[in-house]
């Protein structure tokens, strides 16, 4: 059965410090791996993925995938308040399959 | 600039109504979703179509149906709507194959009372 499993489920940083989310795999026919965050509304859409090693970066948020062992992490360094969100990963391959989201709390 | 626009933004409705939640965009995306989101199950497949007047049944289409009559527009259905419906609605649409990933609506919070 595909799934995604994203760990850990909830999480509360004080500002400043980094955190790491993870986003592990079981898809038939990968395409490629989505990072989304949904603040109260829609999810919008940070990185896609879809090849291994190469580092996506968009300010403090990065992410990487790693295809052979099947995860992505998502790196948020120096975080802000403004950083609360639920992080969603999503991986494309004969359907689109969402984890459960990991919500992150920062608090100042 | 891709728009999906969800005409609700909040709804309560009475057990046993007919419930319609309506999803445009603008962007000529042939593919249209529609997702549940409830806190601990995360998003959840209800229907989805590929072309106008074509649609397929998701992970829990019970209880609800879709009309895709145009293109741009993809509605979900609530036939008799249940307090076990109450919960938050998200559309998407992608062009193409499921490669790009999605643009999502500003979700429906739908409340059945």
């Amino acid at each position: 059965e595909d799934k995604v499993v994203q760990s850990p489920l909830s999480l509360v940083v004080h500002e400043g410090d980094t955190v790491t989310l993870n986003c592990s795999y079981e898809v038939t026919n990968f395409r490629s791996l989505l990072w989304y965050k949904q603040e109260k509304k829609a999810p919008t859409f940070l990185f896609m993925l879809t090849s291994s090693g190469i580092e996506k970066k968009s300010g403090r948020l990065s992410s990487i995938l790693d295809k052979k062992e099947l995860f992505s992490i998502l790196n948020i360094t120096a975080t802000q308040t403004g950083d609360s969100a639920v992080y969603l990963c999503a991986v494309t391959g004969n359907q689109f399959y969402f984890g459960t989201g990991t919500s992150l709390t920062v608090i100042p | 600039d891709v728009k999906v626009t969800q005409s609700s933004r909040y709804l309560v409705k009475r057990t046993g109504e007919k419930v319609f939640l309506e999803c445009v965009q603008d962007m000529d995306h042939e593919n249209m979703f529609w997702y549940r989101q409830d806190p601990g199950l995360g998003l959840r497949l209800i229907y989805f179509s590929y072309d106008v007047k074509m649609k397929e049944k998701g992970d829990i289409p019970e209880g609800y149906s879709v009309s895709r009559e145009k293109k741009e527009r993809f509605s979900l259905i609530l036939e008799s709507a249940s307090t076990n419906q109450t919960s938050m609605y998200l559309c998407a649409s992608t062009a193409g194959g499921f490669y790009y990933g999605y643009t999502f609506g500003s979700g429906t919070r739908l409340t059945v009372v």
